[in-house]
C-alpha cells in the first residue's frame, strides 16, 4: 500500500534551517510528482512547492520562494524540503503529498501524517 | 496574489443534502483548474475526495460527487451521515506552475 512518512521536523530558531524528508513506499516512486502543503495551528491547508516526477521542475508559493528548495531522490524514494532563513510564520505541519496525472487531470490522492515545525526563539 | 474562496462554514442535518463551492478570484472555475476536494477531520491529514472537478477515488464515499457550477467548482454531499462533520478543502492549478488551496469549508452535521 501506498505510504507517505515525514520526518525531520521539530523547534528551530528563527533565521536558522530545517531540513525535511518524505519517505516513499508502495508505489513507483519515480513516476509521480510530489508537493509539500503546510497547516499553521488552527489554520488551513497552504500549498508550499511542488516538484515533477523527474526533478526537472520546481514551482514555489511567493511565501517561500528564494528560502525553501525541494528536491528529491529517486533512487531513495524521498523527497525532501530544504528550509532555510525560517520565520515564526513558518511554524506548521508540514505534509507531503503525492501528485498524479491521468486523462482528467492532475490530483493529489495520497498524503503523510506530517511533521511539526515549530519556529520558536 | 490568487484567493481561492469557499464558504466558511456550512450546517447540514443529518441525511440531507449540502453544497460547498469554490470561486477562483481569476473567474471562472473550469475542468483546466483541475479542482481537487479534499477531507479533513481533527488531527489527521487531509484525504482526497475529488479530482477533475468530477472523478472520485477509489475509496469515496458514493454520497459525495463533485461538478462545475455557475463557474465554481462544487462538492455535493448527498444523504449527509454524522461522520462527514469535518473541514473540506478545495483546491485548484493555476497553469501547471502553482496551485491554491481554498480557505476551507467547516461541515457542521446538526
Amino acid at each position: 500500500q501506498v505510504q507517505l512518512v515525514e520526518s525531520g521536523g521539530g523547534v528551530v530558531q528563527p533565521g536558522r534551517s530545517l531540513r525535511l524528508s518524505c519517505a516513499a513506499s508502495g508505489f513507483t516512486f519515480r513516476n509521480y510528482g510530489m508537493h509539500w502543503v503546510r497547516q499553521a495551528p488552527g489554520k488551513g491547508l497552504e500549498w508550499v512547492a511542488v516538484i515533477w516526477y523527474d526533478g526537472r521542475n520546481k514551482y514555489y508559493a511567493d511565501s517561500v520562494k528564494g528560502r525553501f528548495t525541494i528536491s528529491r531522490d529517486n533512487s531513495k524514494n524521498t523527497v525532501f524540503l530544504q528550509m532555510n532563513s525560517l520565520r515564526a510564520e513558518d511554524t506548521a505541519v508540514y505534509y507531503c503529498a503525492r501528485e498524479g496525472y491521468d486523462v482528467s487531470g492532475y490530483y493529489c490522492d495520497y498524503w503523510g501524517q506530517g511533521t511539526l515545525v515549530t519556529v520558536s526563539s | 496574489q490568487t484567493v481561492v474562496t469557499q464558504e466558511p462554514s456550512l450546517t447540514v442535518s443529518p441525511g440531507g443534502t449540502v453544497t460547498l463551492t469554490c470561486a477562483s478570484s481569476t473567474g471562472a472555475v473550469t475542468s483546466d483548474y483541475y479542482p481537487n476536494w479534499f477531507q479533513q477531520k481533527p488531527g489527521q491529514a487531509p484525504r482526497a475526495l475529488i479530482y477533475g472537478a468530477t472523478n472520485k477515488h477509489s475509496w469515496t464515499p458514493a454520497r459525495f460527487s463533485g461538478s462545475l457550477l455557475g463557474g465554481k467548482a462544487a462538492l455535493t454531499l448527498s444523504g449527509v451521515q454524522p461522520e462527514d462533520e469535518a473541514e473540506y478543502y478545495c483546491l485548484l492549478y493555476y497553469g501547471g506552475t502553482h496551485v491554491v488551496f481554498g480557505g476551507g469549508t467547516k461541515l457542521t452535521v446538526l
